[in-house]
């Protein structure tokens, strides 16, 4: 069974069109994260979410916003797509110890997204 | 805003060479983690150090925390083909990862 899933794997689409990629964990964890990497393989954190708290790193444009039904899941929505938003992203998994903020992460598979 | 900074950002040795990747904080880590990504995979966890001074050996890899946990190493004794990646650190609450190193090994 894969700890980590995402779909789609790819996904090609036009400025300015509305997206989301799907993440899903089967390893009990309570926190799940969003990562985009870019070109230059630049891996950066989007957000951090448990059944308590979203953490949003500040640079990220409002467009993107994580959307979790259950504790198992984890949704990127990503509103008005522009260029610069082709990357690929990543969603992973930890399981919270006590004040520490994470734990070994478990990465899906990632999904390539193009902007055209 | 807090940094980790990585070098080299690529390396290219010729198998059985050591290989040493270095991790810098700008400021004290309450732990780092390592991640390896093959070319086209995702990252996957290696290691996590949180004592001052730490060291850790997995086979041919050692992993080492510095005493003032702002930095840390990861050295690979005679590299094999399977060690081609990068190799990511990454520390600090708001959990920032380096720009990782690029391992390529010809044999």
């Amino acid at each position: 069974d894969t700890a980590v899933s995402q779909t789609p794997k790819y996904l090609v689409t036009q400025m300015g069109n509305d997206k989301s990629i799907k993440c899903e964990q089967n390893l009990g964890h309570d926190t799940m994260y969003w990562y985009k990497q870019d070109s230059k393989k630049f891996l950066k954190i989007m957000f951090s979410y448990n059944n308590k708290e979203l953490i949003i790193n500040e640079t990220v444009p409002n467009r993107f916003s994580p959307k979790s039904p259950d504790k198992a899941h984890l949704n990127l929505h990503i509103n008005s797509l522009e260029l610069g938003d082709s990357a690929v992203y990543f969603c992973a998994s930890s399981q919270a110890l006590g004040l520490a903020f994470y734990n070994e992460q478990f990465f899906g598979p990632g999904t390539r997204l193009t902007v055209l | 805003g807090q940094q980790v900074m990585q070098i080299p950002q690529y390396q290219h040795v010729q198998e059985g060479e050591d290989f040493t990747t270095y991790c810098n904080s700008s400021t004290t880590l309450s732990n780092i983690q390592w991640y390896k990504q093959r070319p086209g995979g995702h990252p996957v966890f290696l290691i996590q150090l949180v004592k001052s001074g730490e060291v850790k050996k997995q086979k041919r890899l050692t992993f080492q925390f510095g005493e003032a946990k702002k930095n840390s190493s990861l050295h690979i004794t005679a590299t094999q083909t399977t060690d081609v990646g990068t190799y990511f650190c990454a520390g600090g609450t708001a959990l920032i990862f380096g720009k990782g190193t690029t391992l390529s090994v010809s044999s």
